[in-house]
């Protein structure tokens, strides 16, 4: 089944400790990103990653850090976390779209992450 | 990015047609035109896309006007299941995105 997953889904934890949030597609899929939900703000965009080894940052990037060594995984990485981080976290991923008015593609999304910063 | 603008939230009954506009008057010549849905504790998943003119599938249709400063998803006879946050996105791709607030649309039996 094709699907992104996301571990843990929920997670408490304290000012500083640093803690990583596993992100899994098994799409072969080129584009993954990193989304932060907050009441009456939407979701925010942390991080995205083009392909293996290239990232570029979000709308909201600081206090995170990302990786992407492999195709399939793309971990976020709070090494401080603060309890304004506390928040609901999604994965997505898609095929990179083509170029010249092709139909664009959609982006596919975990199934979420709940934090707890106290 | 162009900017969107949406209704905050929307009430309907079952069976009726839902019909929700997205404004975005700084849309350039490439961007297309997305619309997500978001049940509450999932992530959001892909409703339909458009560029201009009209587009139907199983779930909904997308009215795009010839400007295309605006936009308008219909759902058709809308069940409770159809309650949910729905979020308009205008991008050349979908790979740098803000999703805003969306329109949280409430379906009543």
């Amino acid at each position: 089944e094709a699907q992104v997953t996301q571990n843990p889904r929920y997670l408490i934890t304290v000012t500083g400790k640093k803690l990583t949030v596993t992100c899994s597609q098994n799409m072969n899929h080129e584009y993954m990103s990193w989304y932060r939900q907050d009441p009456g703000l939407g979701l925010r965009q942390i991080y995205y990653s083009m392909n293996v080894e290239v990232t570029d940052k979000g709308d909201v990037p600081e206090g995170y850090k990302v990786s992407r060594k492999e195709k399939r995984n793309f971990p976020l990485i709070l090494e401080s976390p603060s309890p304004n981080q506390t928040s609901l976290y999604f994965c997505a991923s898609s095929l990179i779209g083509l170029a010249g008015g092709l139909p664009k593609e959609t982006q596919y999304f975990g199934p979420g992450t709940r934090l707890l910063v106290l | 990015l162009a900017k969107t603008t949406q209704p905050i939230s929307m009430d309907s009954y079952e069976g009726q047609e839902v019909n929700i506009t997205c404004s975005h008057n700084n849309i350039a010549t490439n961007d297309y035109i997305t619309w997500y849905q978001q049940f509450p504790s999932q992530g959001p998943r892909f409703i339909i896309q458009g560029y201009k003119t009209k587009v139907t599938n199983e779930v909904a249709s997308l009215f795009i006007p010839a400007d295309r400063k605006s936009s308008t998803l219909s759902l058709p006879r809308v069940s409770l299941s159809d309650t949910a946050v729905y979020y308009c996105l205008v991008g050349e791709n979908d790979y740098k995105l803000s999703f805003g607030a969306g329109t949280t649309v409430t379906v009543r039996a």
